[in-house]
């Protein structure tokens, strides 16, 4: 069964480093998301991405946060100096269309900032 | 997106139906009911989803109320795996933006044994 893979698994990065997690969506979808999760928090939306530009995003994802489809497969996020706050785990998620009921979630990265 | 009322959490015993409810009375004409479950810490998972009409699917059916204000996600043979967080969540598909789904806390919903 396909799936969408996220790398790494965990990350520990020192507060203010920039930091790149990446995914590989599902190859026939079209709509890429990045989500987030505090630790006993809710699942959060950030950004959601088609046609190589940003379709919408939340209050979240200021300009410390940036999205990019650098080739036909793979999807960043990048953080561009981390704070502690932003620790959470990173959730990625494709869908075939916008349209699309089921959006298909990675495992997740965890990102520790210390 | 309309707001969704959900017990904080519910316990059902294995092998048997696991009645999750959903308030949604604020729910607007266009705006579909989708399932999404997290178990432990992983990504989301799709369950199911409608828009009026009762839906199931080899995971779960979905009861949705003539009046739409409400619904109800039934596992109808619940087990261990099943042990997870249940999100219920409303909101009108649009392949402008994407399913930017709104997750609320949901229902903790634990299988015993």
């Amino acid at each position: 069964e396909p799936e969408v893979t996220q790398t790494p698994s965990h990350q520990v990065t020192q507060m203010g480093q920039e930091v790149i997690l990446r995914c590989v969506p599902i190859s026939n979808h079209l709509y890429f998301y990045w989500y987030r999760q505090i630790l006993g928090q809710k699942v959060e939306f950030l950004v959601s991405f088609y046609n190589n530009e940003i379709s919408e995003k939340s209050e979240i994802f200021d300009d410390q946060f940036s999205v990019e489809r650098p080739d036909g497969s793979n999807f960043t996020l990048k953080i561009r100096s981390t704070k502690l706050e932003d620790s959470a785990m990173y959730f990625c998620a494709s869908s075939v269309t916008g349209f699309s009921a089921e959006a298909f979630f990675g495992q997740g990265t965890r990102l520790t900032v210390v | 997106d309309a707001k969704t009322t959900q017990p904080t959490s519910m316990d059902c015993a294995e092998g048997r139906a696991a009645n999750l409810p959903c308030n949604h009375s604020t729910i607007s004409g266009n705006e579909y009911v989708y399932w999404y479950r997290q178990i432990h810490s992983q990504g989301p998972q799709y369950i199911i989803h409608g828009l009026k009409n009762n839906e199931t699917n080899e995971m779960a059916s979905l009861i949705i109320t003539e009046d739409r204000k409400s619904s109800t996600l039934i596992l109808p043979h619940a087990t261990l795996r099943d042990t997870a967080v249940y999100y219920c969540i409303v909101r009108v598909p649009n392949n402008n933006y994407g399913q930017n789904f709104v997750f609320g806390p949901g229902t903790r919903l634990s299988v015993l044994p």
